[in-house]
């Protein structure tokens, strides 16, 4: 089983629409959630921590459910700049080792 | 804010060419990370370091070895490249290996 799993898409929306990726992850010790947004042909970028609680910066909000092993990541009232692929990455364990990258989710946003 | 910068944006090389990717970070981090990522494989951990002169292998260290004889610099070294090496290669750095990296813009290498 995969350590981390996501949707590759593409998930193609028009402008002002609500889309929804999800993320599962294998290890159950793992204590960190992020997700990250890449452009294409640029480098990864943090875009926000997911806490236990869930956390929302804006039109983003992410999720995590620990029983069920998935992190979410909603994008409210989408725009054109939103395109990108979106990352998902979790911790292995609590201890000091590598995170562990999905291979992400793309999305389009249509005019 | 931390910034990782990588010596070269793109790089062309030929077959058998030892090859050195640098990569510098200046908010005095523990670690970094030296990635690989091509199409439909995603993000691919090459080699780590948590601290200078130290290193570890990640999930796909063979034809790699890397150099940390400072804090602030993790080279990555391909002995004899070959064009399976060709991709992007990716240098982050974290104050922890658990939190958030930061990344560097990346080198796009060509082996031909």
């Amino acid at each position: 089983r995969k350590e981390v799993e996501q949707d590759p898409g593409p998930f193609n929306v028009p402008e002002g629409a609500t889309v929804a990726f999800n993320c599962t992850y294998s290890n159950s010790a793992s204590q960190s959630f992020f997700w990250y947004r890449q452009d294409c042909r640029k480098e990864p970028k943090l875009l926000m921590s997911v806490y236990s609680s869930g956390n929302e910066d804006g039109r983003f909000t992410a999720q995590l459910n620990r029983a069920s092993q998935y992190i979410s990541l909603l994008i409210r009232d989408s725009k054109l700049s939103d395109s990108a692929t979106y990352l998902c990455v979790v911790t292995q364990t609590s201890g000091n080792t590598p995170l562990v990258f999905g291979k992400g989710t793309r999305l389009s946003v249509i005019a | 804010d931390v910034k990782v910068t990588q010596s070269s944006r793109y790089l062309v090389k030929r077959t058998g060419e030892k090859v050195f990717l640098e990569c510098v970070q200046d908010m005095d981090h523990e670690n970094m990370f030296w990635y690989r990522q091509d199409p439909g494989l995603g993000l691919r951990l090459i080699y780590f370091s948590y601290d200078v002169k130290m290193k570890e292998k990640g999930d796909i260290p063979e034809g790699y070895s890397v150099s940390r004889e400072k804090k602030e610099r993790f080279s990555l070294i391909l002995e004899s490249a070959s064009t399976n090496q060709t991709s992007m290669y990716l240098c982050a750095s974290s104050l922890l290996q658990n939190f958030g990296y930061t990344f560097g813009s990346g080198t796009r290498l060509t082996v031909v």
